[in-house]
């Protein structure tokens, strides 16, 4: 158990559906990742929270955006969903403390299996 | 931008063979190397990781070694159990934070 939770484990909605993905990081944790994991691309990095702020952020879809709540967990939206986007969506969480990111180990939830029919 | 090239799967093996599964990278400066599993339904979990040049992650019988010569971050086990049957991901992270991973290499043990 890595002590990132999220929530909920499997996902089935419909295409042009909004669903909303959560995740809570290990207690001290301040940053929180976001990734996605489908057959065709593989595991993407989607994008970063550091204690309440966007940080980074990659191959991520304008339908999609993320925050992070002042008690550290963060919420992924995915808005007109499409068939595309069916896959596991991960969340991870490191300590980062401010001025020393670059080798501090990520530690991954479980994953919510988003299936859009 | 980084990169993460891995050895193409399926890979199958008998329980006790040798196990090399290949990584080599590409990135600016000085990343840090880690391999990811992941078990059956599960999330990733960090199997081993190496922060610089010639340094050597080891982990449950497993090993990989850093080496900037080739940018490779190969990973090794001596003896292969069942158990040990799993997706394994090679991943970089440099100072912009992110993992950027290779495309999974699936293992499967026999026994």
């Amino acid at each position: 158990d890595s002590g990132v939770t999220q929530t909920p484990k499997h996902l089935i909605t419909a295409t042009g559906q909004r669903v909303t993905l959560r995740c809570s990081p290990r207690s001290g944790d301040l940053s929180v990742y976001w990734y996605q994991q489908s057959l065709d691309q593989g595991l993407q990095f989607l994008i970063q929270y550091y204690n309440g702020e966007e940080r980074a952020k990659g191959n991520i879809l304008e339908r999609f955006s993320a925050q992070q709540f002042p008690d550290l967990h963060s919420e992924l939206n995915l808005s007109s969903l499409e068939l595309g986007d069916s896959a596991l969506y991960f969340c991870a969480s490191s300590v980062d403390p401010a001025g020393f990111s670059s080798y501090n180990e990520q530690f991954f939830g479980p994953g919510t299996r988003l299936t859009v029919l | 931008g980084n990169s993460v090239t891995q050895m193409e799967g399926p890979v199958t093996l008998s329980e006790e063979a040798f196990l090399t599964i290949n990584c080599t990278y590409t990135a600016t400066g000085y990343p840090s190397l880690f391999w990811y599993v992941q078990y059956p339904g599960e999330g990733l979990q960090l199997l081993l990781k190496a922060t610089k040049a010639d340094d050597k992650g080891s982990n449950k019988g497993f090993e990989a070694t850093y080496r900037k010569e080739t940018t490779s971050f190969h990973l090794e086990k001596g003896s292969v159990q069942v158990s040990d049957s799993a997706v394994y991901f090679c991943a970089l992270r440099g100072g912009n934070e992110k993992l950027t991973f290779g495309t999974g290499t699936r293992l499967t043990i026999i026994p």
